[in-house]
């Protein structure tokens, strides 16, 4: 069946880069759009980004001067790397597949703090 | 960037009620609007698609509905686990984004 699950830091420190990851199973990285959504205390959820079927990206223009959407077919994961992170940053980063977010993994909580 | 507008923020309802969620478009988004269900400590989960399209493993007392720039999710007979926070979201347009959400609770 359809899995997703993300993997991420925990904590990380004011201006440093995010690095998460979404391992999928049950279905090809090559046929679906992969997305990633953020659940912030200030502002709710937020739509970052995805990566299209094809391999190329598009970025909410809030982040997209911090923010690369990547992946790696092989290993069926999805990368997200986001720099110069914020207190405001803190939250729960998910990856979700498709156009209409039919599967969500179960999130990763990210803290941003010294 | 297109606001939607969620109302009510929070909704109390008695089992077996009628129960309507509405989210305003500041902008034409056609049929582009989808809804989510969340419950505490657990990812969003997909509900409505294209605005009026039931997910699959729904049942069928939800449902969808468009109205000019106007949606609206209803569930026509409220059960237990049909409480928690509901949401909107419109991908017409880059960014997309989401409704603040409706918390619904039993009376």
């Amino acid at each position: 069946q359809v899995q997703l699950k993300e993997t991420g830091p925990g904590l990380v420190q004011p201006t440093q880069t995010l690095s998460i990851t979404c391992t999928v199973s049950g279905f090809s990285l090559t046929s679906y759009y992969m997305q990633w959504v953020r659940q912030t205390p200030g502002k709710g959820l937020e739509w970052m980004g995805f990566i299209r079927s094809g391999g190329s990206t598009e970025y909410n223009s809030e982040f997209k001067s911090r923010l690369s959407i990547s992946r790696d077919t092989s290993k069926n994961q999805v990368f997200l790397k986001m720099n110069s992170l914020k207190t405001e940053d803190t939250g729960v980063y998910y990856c979700a597949r498709d156009l209409i977010l039919a599967y969500w993994g179960q999130g990763t909580l990210v803290t941003v703090s010294s | 960037d297109i606001q939607m507008t969620q109302s009510p923020a929070s909704l109390s309802a008695s089992l077996e009620e009628i129960v309507t969620i509405t989210c305003q478009a500041s902008q034409d988004i056609g049929n582009w609007l989808a809804w989510y269900q969340q419950k505490p400590g657990k990812s969003p989960q997909l509900l409505i698609h294209s605005a009026t399209s039931l997910a699959d493993g729904i049942p069928s007392r939800f449902s969808g509905s468009r109205s000019g720039t106007q949606y609206s999710l209803k569930i026509s007979r409220l059960q237990v686990e049909d409480t928690g926070i509901y949401y909107c979201l419109q991908r017409y347009s880059n960014p997309w984004t989401f409704g603040g959400g409706t918390k619904l609770e039993l009376k």
